[in-house]
């Protein structure tokens, strides 16, 4: 079975610091995808970023980064110097190419809240 | 290209009664999913629907009926609502529920529905 841990509930920051929002998944597959989903006050959910089980490399887009270790597994999202507009929360969710009918789903974790103040 | 719509955005039924929750998306997408939200528990996958046609059980279907009713439209039905049933609803597609390389997966605005 497939699982999803962001053990921080709530991180509260201010702006201009950096964070970091953890995640650790569990799975016995081998190929699998993980991601980072944004929802804002708003409600609707973000794509931020998708990684595949084969591709270890970090990844960065502005402020936001990404650090990927399979001997951990774990997917931690950081972002420099918050802002405002990052408050929201985010879900960590992985994906596996399991046989039967576990194609294509999300596992998601719990989500962090994050709140950034001015 | 509107991506993922959901009808209606909020909603309040009293114990017992009915509704369908409406989802449908201009992606072309194959396969098509609802998730139910509750705090502290992160997103929950309800049904989902493969390909046009079909239609499977995920983690949580008891008290729900889905209906594929072509490629875009994929409802939600709550025959005998409950306040269990309280929760923020989300419907998604992806390409490709198969093969994840293409099972990234878009979400619509989501449903808030109360349950008194």
């Amino acid at each position: 079975a497939q699982k999803v841990t962001q053990a921080q509930t709530e991180i509260s920051v201010v702006e201009k610091e950096d964070v970091t929002l953890d995640c650790v998944y569990e799975t016995r597959d081998t190929t699998y995808y993980l991601f980072w989903y944004k929802q804002p006050p708003s409600g609707e959910l973000v794509f931020l970023i998708r990684r595949n089980s084969f591709d270890e490399q970090n990844e960065i887009s502005g402020r936001y980064s990404w650090n990927f270790q399979k001997s951990t597994s774990s997917f931690n999202f950081t972002i420099t110097a918050s802002q405002v507009v990052d408050s929201a929360v985010y879900f960590c969710a992985l994906s596996t190419q399991a046989g039967g009918t576990s194609y294509g789903k999300l596992t998601f974790g719990q989500g962090t809240i994050l709140t950034v103040h001015p | 290209n509107a991506g993922v719509t959901q009808t209606p955005k909020f909603q309040v039924l009293k114990t017992g009664q009915s509704m369908t929750l409406q989802c449908a998306q201009d992606m072309n997408h194959n396969s098509m999913y609802w998730y139910r939200q509750d705090p502290g528990m992160g997103l929950r996958l309800i049904y989902y629907s493969a390909s046009e046609g079909t239609t499977d059980k995920g983690e949580v279907p008891n008290g729900y009926n889905v209906s594929r009713l072509n490629k875009r439209e994929f409802s939600l039905r709550l025959e005998s609502a409950a306040p269990s049933q309280t929760s923020v609803y989300f419907c998604a597609s992806s390409k490709e529920g198969y093969d994840i390389r293409y099972n990234e997966q878009f979400f619509g605005p989501g449903t808030r529905l109360t349950v008194l």
